[in-house]
């Protein structure tokens, strides 16, 4: 089965210092790995992706994620978090193996980011 | 990025009554669309993906007749949530993606901001 785990309900992290927010992620083939950062009361917003080629992706706000395929991990990083990186970050994912690229996205449970000043 | 524009951001309703939801792709056009319902703390349930011009594929548990989905353009989806009860009550989540090739990224699902569904 395809599942998707974000082993932290919440993440605190002092303003300045690096972030990480964890993934571990379960498909039958090889994978698609999105995340995705919420703020309250809106939508999801898209952070990065990782489709193919360099396990290392930047994205959005400074934000980025390595791809390592022998621990089934993308985890999402920041070297220097800032108070507005406060939000709710889900990660997600979309097995090459059931639906290829229209297959439907799974989402973790979500991370809470707080940053503190 | 690609919007996704959901109105209404929110809905208080009384207890029977309908409400639609609209979710339109204001610059690209949704070849797939999804809803999502999602509750307090908790991640995003898919309720349902529609292409555009067919009929919508509804996950398992969901019922396709108190969740109307209408997918009629390449721009424009909506959801109708048929005689509310408060059980109903909760943050609903459209989003859409292009899987036309040269068209937006087709590895992308982009969201709209939500809707605040409140059932009195």
């Amino acid at each position: 089965a395809q599942s998707v785990a974000q082993p932290e309900d919440q993440v605190n992290v002092a303003e300045g210092n690096p972030l990480t927010v964890k993934c571990t992620y379960s498909v039958s083939g090889n994978p698609y790995l999105f995340w995705y950062v919420q703020y309250p009361n809106r939508g999801l917003q898209f952070l990065l992706k990782y489709i193919t080629g360099d396990n290392l992706v930047k994205g959005s706000y400074g934000f980025e994620a390595e791809f390592n395929k022998s621990q089934t991990s993308f985890h999402l990083k920041k070297p220097s978090a800032l108070v507005s990186d406060s939000a709710l970050y889900f990660c997600a994912v979309r097995d090459r193996n059931y639906g290829g690229s229209q297959g439907n996205l799974i989402f973790g449970k979500g991370t809470k980011l707080s940053v503190k000043p | 990025g690609a919007v996704v524009s959901q109105h209404p951001s929110r809905v208080i309703c009384k207890s029977g009554t309908s409400v639609k939801i609209e979710c339109r792709s204001l610059d690209f056009q949704a070849t797939t669309m999804f809803w999502y319902r999602q509750f307090p703390k908790k991640s995003l349930m898919l309720m349902a993906t529609s292409n555009e011009g067919s009929k919508a594929t509804y996950e398992q548990g969901v019922e396709k007749d108190k969740f109307l989905i209408n997918h009629a353009s390449l721009t424009l989806s909506t959801l109708t949530v048929t005689s509310a009860h408060p059980e109903d009550s909760s943050f609903y989540i459209c989003s859409a993606r292009d899987l036309r090739s040269g068209g937006r990224d087709k590895n992308i699902q982009y969201f709209g901001a939500g809707t605040r569904l409140s059932v009195l």
